[in-house]
């Protein structure tokens, strides 16, 4: 059963413009939500992260949309560069509630920034 | 401040045979977790230590385990290693901080069984 899950596996954006990147979930108990970048051959790095209180998180050009309701979330890139061609996975965790680190990831999607 | 190490990144080894991991977590993070990749299920959780104790475990046979030691170093091993346990295993560390938390992840350890 995947729990979170990322139903683009791809998705090709021309540099300059905005990257929307996808993410739902199924379990009401996560309440952390976290995306990472993957290069290949190298783990995965840490992008930015939402906590379940709030509805948005902005870092730089990253910005992270969260809605409970619809136990949905989006990483949106603006400007897209062509260094951001990588796989994202998007991830959860039930934090306060399981008191533990264990992330369950999405599948991921690979992001193509075309010149 | 040096970022999670693992050693070795590549490894070969033949079905049967076991197999031994090493992670070194960021200096003063305690809790070190143990991931898989594979290309047909993404990243699945193998377990996670903190303060030398497994706090949880995912779904993986017996074969897997683990440990942390009191500097916070882990070790994973892989017993009677199949076919199906060609993988990168990637360890991450973290450091709860105001209630959140980050996992920082390694390069990770390449490992293929012939």
């Amino acid at each position: 059963d995947q729990q979170v899950k990322q139903n683009s596996p791809s998705l090709s954006v021309q540099e300059g413009r905005i990257s929307i990147l996808n993410c739902d979930y199924t379990n009401s108990m996560f309440d952390y939500f976290l995306w990472y970048k993957k290069y290949p051959a190298e783990g995965p790095t840490f992008l930015i992260s939402i906590s379940s209180i709030k509805d948005k998180n902005e870092d730089g050009r990253f910005t992270v949309f969260l809605n409970k309701s619809a136990k949905h979330l989006s990483l949106h890139i603006v400007p897209s560069q062509p260094g951001d061609s990588a796989v994202y996975f998007c991830a959860a965790s039930g934090l306060t509630s399981y008191n533990t680190d264990k992330l369950i990831f999405g599948t991921g999607t690979r992001l193509q920034v075309f010149p | 401040k040096a970022g999670v190490t693992q050693t070795p990144r590549y490894l070969i080894k033949t079905r049967g045979q076991q197999v031994t991991l090493s992670c070194s977590p960021i200096s003063g993070h305690r809790s070190v977790s143990w991931y898989q990749q594979t290309p047909g299920q993404g990243l699945q959780f193998l377990f996670e230590y903190f303060s030398e104790t497994q706090r949880n475990k995912g779904n993986f046979p017996g074969r897997f385990s683990g440990r942390q030691f009191s500097n916070s170093r882990s070790e994973m091993n892989v017993s009677t290693l199949e076919l199906g346990d060609s993988a990168l295993y990637l360890c991450a560390s973290s450091s709860r901080q105001e209630g959140t938390e980050t996992q920082y992840f390694g390069p990770g350890t390449r490992l293929l069984v012939l």
